[in-house]
C-alpha cells in the first residue's frame, strides 16, 4: 500500500512565523501535491510538483512556496504565516497522469496561526 | 476551465436508506472522474473512479457511472451503514496537465 505521511497532525503558529509542512511518500511516485482544504470551498491545489527540483503553481500559490530536493519529500513553506493560512492542508502523490491516476492522501495538518 | 460540482451537504439518512450524492462536472478534454471518501480526522481515500465514458466504477457497495451526455458521475448505495458517515468528493482528473479539481464536498450522516 501507497502510504503518504505528514510531519504533523496539528500545528500552532504565530502571525509572522515561518511555518514548514513536511510530506514524504514511499511509493516512488514522481508526482506530488499540496492542497489546503476548507469548508464550504473543498480542496484548493497550493501547489504541484512533477519531478525533483520541478514546481508548478496550482490555483492558491500566493503566500506559499515548495521545496522538492528529493523524490519522495515535498514540503510546503509559508514565508510569513498570516491568520487567513489557518486551514486543514493535505498532501498527495501520484504517478504520471498517463500511467495512473489515483492520488493517495496523507491524514492532513490542521494548522492554526494565532 | 475544468470544474466539478456536488450537491451541498449535509445528507442525513437512516441506517439502510438508499443514498444518492450528485456529482456534475465540466472538462474541455476526456477526464477521468472520481469518489473519493474522508472519514472524520482523516485524509482523503479513492472510494471508485472510471476512466471513460459509460464506465462504472464500484467499491464497498458504491456504485458511479461515468455519463458523459449529461456530464455526470453520480454516487449511489442501495444500503447505508453508520459506517458510511463521512465526506464524500466528486473530483476529475485533467490528463493533460496532471491536476485533478475537487468538490466542495458533501457530509453524509447516517443515523442508527
Amino acid at each position: 500500500d501507497v502510504k503518504v505521511t505528514q510531519s504533523s497532525r496539528y500545528l500552532v503558529k504565530r502571525t509572522g512565523e515561518k511555518v514548514f509542512l513536511e510530506c514524504v511518500q514511499d511509493m516512488d511516485h514522481e508526482n506530488m501535491f499540496w492542497y489546503r482544504q476548507d469548508p464550504g470551498l473543498g480542496l484548493r491545489l497550493i501547489y504541484f510538483s512533477y519531478d525533483v527540483k520541478m514546481k508548478e503553481k496550482g490555483d492558491i500559490p500566493e503566500g506559499y512556496s515548495v521545496s522538492r530536493e528529493k523524490k519522495e519529500r515535498f514540503s510546503l513553506i509559508l514565508e510569513s504565516a498570516s491568520t487567513n493560512q489557518t486551514s486543514m492542508y493535505l498532501c498527495a502523490s501520484s504517478l504520471p497522469q498517463a500511467r495512473a491516476e489515483t492520488q493517495y492522501f496523507g491524514p492532513g495538518t490542521r494548522l492554526l496561526v494565532l | 476551465g475544468d470544474s466539478v460540482t456536488q450537491m451541498e451537504g449535509p445528507v442525513t439518512l437512516s441506517e439502510e436508506a438508499f443514498l444518492t450524492i450528485n456529482c456534475t462536472y465540466t472538462a474541455t478534454g476526456y477526464p477521468s472522474l472520481f469518489w473519493y471518501v474522508q472519514y472524520p480526522g482523516e485524509g482523503l481515500q479513492l472510494l471508485l473512479k472510471a476512466t471513460k465514458a459509460d464506465d462504472k466504477g464500484s467499491n464497498k457497495g458504491f456504485e458511479a457511472t461515468y455519463r458523459k451526455e449529461t456530464t455526470s458521475f453520480h454516487l449511489e448505495k442501495g444500503s447505508v451503514q453508520v459506517s458510511d458517515s463521512a465526506v464524500y468528493f466528486c473530483a476529475l482528473s485533467d490528463r493533460n496537465f496532471n491536476k485533478f479539481y475537487f468538490g466542495s464536498g458533501t457530509k453524509l450522516n447516517v443515523k442508527p
